[in-house]
């Protein structure tokens, strides 16, 4: 069981828009900066967005990151084929002490 | 351009011992918090260890506290994982990354290629 939930599949047709949750509470999401990661199947996992919101600079704006509260989201628009990776959203846990990800949601474009 | 290389990987019993070591060029390694992140067959990322810039200050999660120690050489450019009293559920692919910050997690922006730990009798 995750500290941080994520739905464990979301999928959408090719150009559409696709969003991807992180719930968490305010010993994390809440109080901490939140990253997001993609990992292609057999690959490493990839930085997306840093710092809730801010993508580097090798990362093309189709993909945006958000947080409201204890919760914060990924979005992708003009998903693509090679979008279809798994997606996990990460941050620290102050009552923990410890990095915490979420259980990650494999990401189907149909 | 930033490389990380993990190594150190194998087959183990229960209740041994490895220790993984992850080789850093084109940053200054110095100036960067290391994680350690692994994942078992098929599932999800867990966050192992981080270890500050300067390695005076370290965090580990609680399934790995009190047999695993992470570590840096900064002289040698080099971020470690002692790995002791090993279970079959610590197998896992062990990957080590760079944080864009010093002392806090705020994303892991590079990562290793991974290397595999598996822990059977």
């Amino acid at each position: 069981q995750s500290v941080l939930t994520q739905p464990p599949s979301v999928s959408a047709a090719p150009g559409q828009k696709v969003t991807i949750s992180c719930s968490g509470s305010s010993s994390n999401i809440g109080n901490n900066y939140v990253s997001w990661y993609q990992q292609l199947p057999g690959t490493a996992p990839k930085l997306l967005i840093y710092d809730n919101n801010k993508r580097p600079s090798e990362i093309p704006d189709r993909f945006s990151g958000s947080k409201s509260g204890t919760s914060a989201t990924l979005g992708i628009t003009g998903l693509q084929t090679g979008d279809e990776a798994d997606y996990y959203c990460g941050t620290w846990d102050s009552s923990l002490s410890a990095g915490v990800f979420g259980g990650g949601t494999k990401l189907t474009v149909l | 351009q930033v490389q990380l290389v993990e190594s150190g990987g194998g087959v183990v019993q229960p209740g041994g011992s490895l220790r993984l070591s992850c080789a850093e060029s084109g940053f200054i390694f110095s100036s960067y918090g290391m994680h350690w992140v692994r994942q078992a067959p098929g599932k999800g990322l867990e966050w192992v260890a981080f270890i500050r810039y300067d390695g005076n200050n370290k965090d580990c999660a609680d399934s790995v506290k009190g047999r695993f120690t992470i570590s840096r050489d900064n002289s040698k450019n080099t971020l470690y994982l002692q790995m002791n009293s090993l279970r079959p559920e610590d197998t896992a692919v062990y990957y080590c990354a760079k944080d864009l910050s010093s002392s806090w997690f705020e994303g892991m922006d590079s990562w290793g290629q991974g290397t595999l730990v598996t822990v059977s009798s």
